[in-house]
């Protein structure tokens, strides 16, 4: 059964820090991986998605990796900004399941 | 582009009525799915419909359903509401599932009284 674990679950960092988010997956025939983020009381919006044959995703300040071997997934912010407050979630698909095994999130604070 | 469209946004319903989710996906996104969303839980997968047929189901009691439309719109009904019903229900769509990641929309909160 897949497991997917989000470490820290709450992180709190001055502004212009760099910072990694960590996701681990038990299965490593995973198919995509995707990260998200969630504004308090709002629905997911889509930040990377890492498909099966693609090890890393970058967009602006953000860079995803993906290592199957290790079961591991990393988000990295660089120059973090109190705009980045929110839950981060990342989210594993085995092939042909059609579905998604998210993680807990990392809640992250920036602070001004 | 219009991004993936739930209705309504909030509902409170009491114990044992029943109630209807609406999900517009994407223009030309065959694939809807369907999560639920409560804080001790939290993110768990309901179902998936590509044109119209279920290919995945998770593990919920059968007073969850859902369906999809030829014009891909969605929609999922809870059967005899109990209070832990309660959660943001989302939906997402993709072109395809799989290889091309998945869209949110806003969600919708049901609240069981």
């Amino acid at each position: 059964k897949q497991e997917v674990t989000q470490i820290p679950a709450a992180l709190s960092v001055p502004e212009g820090e760099n910072l990694v988010l960590n996701c681990s997956f038990t299965d490593s025939a995973i198919y995509n991986l995707q990260w998200f983020r969630q504004d308090p009381g709002k629905g997911l919006t889509s930040l990377l998605l890492i498909q099966s044959s693609q090890r890393e995703q970058t967009s602006g300040r953000l860079n995803a990796s993906l290592d199957k071997s290790s079961g591991r997934s990393t988000l990295y912010i660089a120059a973090s900004q109190p705009g980045d407050s929110a839950t981060y979630l990342c989210a594993a698909e085995l092939s042909g399941t059609y579905k998604y095994i998210f993680g807990t999130g990392t809640r992250l604070k920036v602070l001004a | 582009k219009a991004g993936v469209t739930q209705t309504p946004r909030y509902l409170i319903k009491t114990r044992g009525q029943q109630v209807t989710l609406s999900c517009s996906p994407i223009s030309g996104h065959r694939s809807v799915s369907w999560y639920q969303q409560t804080p001790g839980q939290g993110l768990q997968f309901l179902f998936e419909y590509f044109s119209e047929t279920q290919r995945n189901k998770g593990n919920f009691p059968g007073r969850f359903s859902g369906r999809q439309f030829s014009n891909s719109r969605s929609e999922m009904n809870v059967s005899t509401l109990e209070l832990g019903d309660s959660a943001l229900y989302l939906c997402a769509s993709s072109l395809e599932g799989q290889d091309y990641g998945y869209t949110f929309g806003s969600g919708t909160r049901l609240t069981v009284v």
